[in-house]
């Protein structure tokens, strides 16, 4: 079972509020990601991370910002919500080498509502 | 660049019957291959990989997939499904020279009918 947690799974917020959604993982990996989700559509990546201090945007621009200060920590932050942001975000990692290398490991998804 | 296409959004299919999720990608170059399971209300969990040798690969709950390089496909198989097996599938490909990047296909639903 994979040691990888998300919180809050459920947030509801008003339009224009500071949100960080957070995302930890105690399996050392060094690569970290997050997703974004909406129904019937593929995952999209908005950032990645290779380690301490390194962060990407992905393939969908995304007016969220991250920071990986620890390896273990990832958080997503939005500093001004709205509606558009709407959808399930998912935390993942994944291991540099080893039988594990290049499967990612998912959190159970936040799911982000901004009315 | 690479792409995944699972033409089936939704597959229904009965308690017990079999069942196969299509899954074809398109790469320039050699690829890794997964297909994820995701229940409701859960995050994606790897059901099984491709990476090198045995172009039959066993997952768990059941599940295998059959890597075709000629017909670029990955589809998923299951002999006999079950109630539990209710979720959304995805699957997924990433460049075997840069496995930090992995695209997912728009998933297939499968539910089972009793």
């Amino acid at each position: 079972e994979a040691d990888i947690y998300q919180t809050p799974r459920y947030l509801v917020i008003g339009t224009g509020k500071k949100i960080t959604l957070e995302c930890s993982q105690t399996m050392g990996h060094d690569k970290m990601y997050w997703y974004q989700q909406d129904p019937g559509m593929e995952l999209h990546l908005i950032h990645y991370s290779y380690g301490v201090n390194s962060t990407e945007k992905g393939d969908l621009s995304s007016e969220s910002t991250v920071s990986r200060i620890r390896t273990e920590h990832f958080p997503l932050t939005l500093e001004s919500a709205r509606p558009s942001h709407t959808s399930q975000y998912l935390c993942a990692s994944s291991a540099t080498s080893g039988r594990a290398a290049g499967e990612l490991f998912f959190g159970e998804g936040s799911r982000l509502t901004v009315l | 660049a690479q792409s995944v296409t699972q033409l089936d959004s939704q597959v229904p299919v009965f308690e017990e019957a079999p069942v196969e999720l299509r899954c074809n990608y398109s790469s320039s170059v050699s690829v890794y291959l997964f297909w994820y399971v995701q229940y409701p209300n859960q995050g994606l969990q790897l059901l099984l990989k491709y990476l090198s040798g045995s172009t039959l690969v066993k997952g768990i709950n059941g599940f295998e997939a059959e890597f075709n390089k000629s017909q670029t496909s990955f589809h998923l198989r299951k002999p006999s499904v079950h109630i539990s097996d209710t979720a959304e599938y995805f699957c997924a490909v990433s460049d075997m020279n840069r496995d930090d990047k992995i695209i997912f296909g728009k998933g297939t639903r499968l539910h089972i009918l009793p």
